[in-house]
């Protein structure tokens, strides 16, 4: 139980363009959900916190306006990277938490690459 | 600031070696501690989680790790360490943000090369 998946695995983009990226929790419902961004060779750096119907919490740094957060319901959260570029290329691995528990489920993450 | 430490970069044993693998964390209570593999493109798996209780707990794939609140630390063992142990390992701490709500904050990893 408690799977995570995302979609897609890989994507490669144009600069300039948009790219939205799926994270659903396929055996339980989430009610809390994370966006994590990894750069090669590096930690996970929390982006933003999304309960499902409201507004995304977004951490210190992370322009908002850039990466929209959507927490539609209780199994999908999606990340939208608006006019992507190359310095958005990165690894963004989601996770998942039911209320009340402390632990996050994990996906496997998605490969983002902008030319 | 709540932060997690893991003072080793990478870490090169030989297979059927022990291992251990450091974490410290600070904050100024007791975290939620957590140890994830991550092999390379992949996401993160769950070792084992240290919640209240029983000092030393029992993970996944033999790996075990102790918490000492004297030492912060949440240090990461396993008696006999498998080539398909190879990956990349991170100890996260659960804190508790001035805001109310809860972080998972990730040391810098530690990357485990396993000799034959």
């Amino acid at each position: 139980g408690a799977v995570v998946s995302q979609h897609p695995s890989r994507v490669i983009c144009k600069s300039g363009t948009s790219v939205k990226i799926e994270c659903r929790s396929l055996d339980f419902q989430a009610t809390t959900m994370f966006w994590y961004r990894q750069f090669p060779k590096q930690s996970l750096m929390l982006m933003a916190t999304s309960n499902e119907g409201s507004k995304a919490t977004y951490e210190q740094g992370v322009e908002k306006d850039k990466f929209l957060i959507n927490h539609a319901s209780l199994t999908l959260s999606t990340l939208t990277v608006t006019s992507a570029h190359p310095e958005d290329s990165s690894f963004y691995i989601c996770s998942a938490r039911v209320r009340g528990f402390y632990e996050q489920y994990f996906g496997p993450g998605t490969r983002l690459t902008v030319t | 600031a709540q932060s997690v430490t893991q003072p080793d970069i990478h870490i090169t044993v030989s297979e059927g070696a022990s291992l251990e693998l450091r974490c410290n964390y600070s904050y100024g209570a007791t975290p939620y501690l957590f140890w994830y593999v991550q092999s390379p493109g992949q996401g993160l798996q769950l070792l084992l989680k240290y919640f209240s209780g029983d000092t030393l707990v029992q993970g996944i794939k033999g790996f075990e790790a102790e918490f000492k609140r004297s030492q912060s630390s949440f240090n990461l063992r396993k008696p006999s360490v498998h080539w398909s142990d190879a990956a990349e390992y991170f100890c996260a701490g659960e804190f508790l943000t001035q805001g109310g709500s809860e972080k998972l904050v990730f040391g810098k990893g530690t990357k485990l090369t396993v000799n034959p």
